[in-house]
């Protein structure tokens, strides 16, 4: 079974600029998670989808992020425009309902 | 105070020795409780899984929750070179998101 992709793996921009992520879950999946990791710190949810539907972004800073989840399969998270505490690395996370969630590589963002 | 606390260490083991990584938590309403290690440039990967109260084993590992002291515990016995990384506590938050620890790094010396 093919876990979690993301892409890019590495991207550095300066700050105001925007950037996007991209996530595949694992096939039939139909929960997908955004978190933000700090360096140092645990992952923290930024978005939760269940299929296209979103279930919790309480914690996604509206103002400069945003996700989308179309067809209920891959994601893309944005950023519009970076602030350099953006500086992090996004991880995407799959699971079947209530389920085990599995992690993606994530992508290494570092904003100057 | 943090729902999840967990200090970040790093710690520093010889092979072979016993581990002891912990947890608290403020929240009595967690029920789910669960371990991730994640090595350096990864994501993190499910180690063990409780639900409420008591241990589990699973091989080396041994993963303890204590409910009334709101307390969580990983041990792991006869530590190897390959069991160095970052070991994330976690629990269930509202719905099915995870609310992390800060995590601990570990770093076992051959």
């Amino acid at each position: 079974e093919a876990g979690v992709a993301q892409s890019p793996r590495y991207k550095i921009i300066e700050k105001r600029q925007s950037v996007a992520f991209w996530c595949n879950p694992i096939s039939g999946h139909a929960t997908l998670y955004w978190y933000q990791q700090i360096l140092g710190q645990g992952p923290k949810l930024l978005i939760q989808f269940q299929n296209n539907g979103v279930v919790d972004d309480s914690q996604l800073p509206k103002d400069r992020f945003s996700a989308e989840r179309l067809k209920g399969v891959d994601s893309t998270l944005k950023i519009q425009p970076a602030k350099l505490e953006d500086s992090a690395v996004y991880l995407c996370a799959s699971s079947r309902p209530r389920d085990e969630q599995y992690f993606g590589p994530g992508t290494r963002l570092t904003v100057t | 105070q943090k729902e999840v606390e967990q200090d970040p260490g790093p710690l520093s083991v010889p092979e072979g020795a016993i581990v002891s990584l912990n947890c608290t938590y403020s929240n009595s309403a967690f029920q789910y409780f669960m371990w991730y290690r994640q090595y350096s440039r990864k994501g993190p990967e499910l180690l063990m899984y409780t639900y409420s109260s008591g241990n589990k084993e699973d091989g080396r590992f041994t993963a303890q929750v204590d409910k009334s002291s709101k307390y969580i515990s990983l041990f792991i016995r006869d530590s190897q070179p390959s069991d160095s990384a970052t070991y994330l506590c976690a629990m269930d938050g509202t719905g099915t998101a995870l609310i992390f620890g800060k995590g601990t790094t570990l770093s076992v010396s051959s």
